[in-house]
């Protein structure tokens, strides 16, 4: 079946920090990618997202491109803040073959920590 | 404003006695589901509705029950709990899995104890 990847946290960094989480991915079609943001005590929320391959998304400074070839969709932030403290997760969208829908599969989430 | 909203919050009770999770989006969603989320497991599915009268078993189903009766409202029973089922629920919705790309929307999350 799909499954993630995403690299064991938690993630300490210093404020203005370059941010890589790395996440890896296996599917039998052709997924969609995101990357969805978890603050304390709240619901996961959308961050950016990729439908097919060499797409990038991005938003609120965090961008991950869909790689097929090394079936990756990286996150990055070229300088992250305190507020950035959460737990990410990378999840994979892909159609069921028994069914016409698609089933999410996430990640385990990486907690980032950022201290200033 | 667009959300999904879960009940109760926080929740402690004793094993064996019947709870209902409660979820309700004003979305118009078709898709709904709900995960429980565990310590370096991520989250896992336990449950997904298609649409009304539509809903199916997900990755980790046994213990529960749900039901979807109206669009907006997809609750999620324990009939009988067992401490194995202490965890952080959450709901989703997304307004359809038919088509690829579709984000879901989650609710902030209820943390339940069984003692």
């Amino acid at each position: 079946g799909d499954s993630v990847t995403q690299m064991e946290g938690p993630v300490t960094l210093s404020e203005e920090a370059f941010l890589t989480i790395n996440c890896t991915y296996t599917a039998t079609g052709y997924p969609s990618l995101f990357w969805y943001v978890q603050y304390p005590g709240e619901g996961l929320q959308l961050l950016l997202k990729a439908t097919k391959a060499d797409d990038k998304g991005s938003n609120k400074g965090f961008e991950a491109t869909y790689r097929k070839e090394t079936t990756s969709f990286h996150l990055e932030k070229g300088s992250v803040q305190v507020s950035d403290s959460a737990v990410y997760f990378c999840a994979l969208s892909d159609r069921v073959s028994s069914g016409g829908y698609q089933k999410v599969t996430f990640g385990t989430g990486t907690k980032l920590q950022v201290i200033p | 404003e667009a959300q999904v909203t879960q009940n109760p919050r926080y929740l402690i009770t004793v094993t064996g006695k019947k709870l209902t999770v409660t979820c309700s989006q004003n979305m118009n969603h078709e898709y709904m589901s709900w995960y429980r989320q565990d310590p370096g497991l991520g989250l896992r599915q336990i449950y997904y509705s298609m649409n009304v009268e539509v809903t199916d078993k997900g990755d980790v189903p046994e213990g529960y029950k749900v039901s979807r009766k109206e669009k907006r409202n997809f609750p999620l029973i324990l009939e009988s709990p067992s401490p194995n089922q202490t965890s952080l629920y959450f709901c989703a919705s997304s307004p359809t899995q038919g088509i690829p790309g579709q984000p879901q929307h989650f609710g902030d999350g209820t943390r339940l104890s069984i003692l």
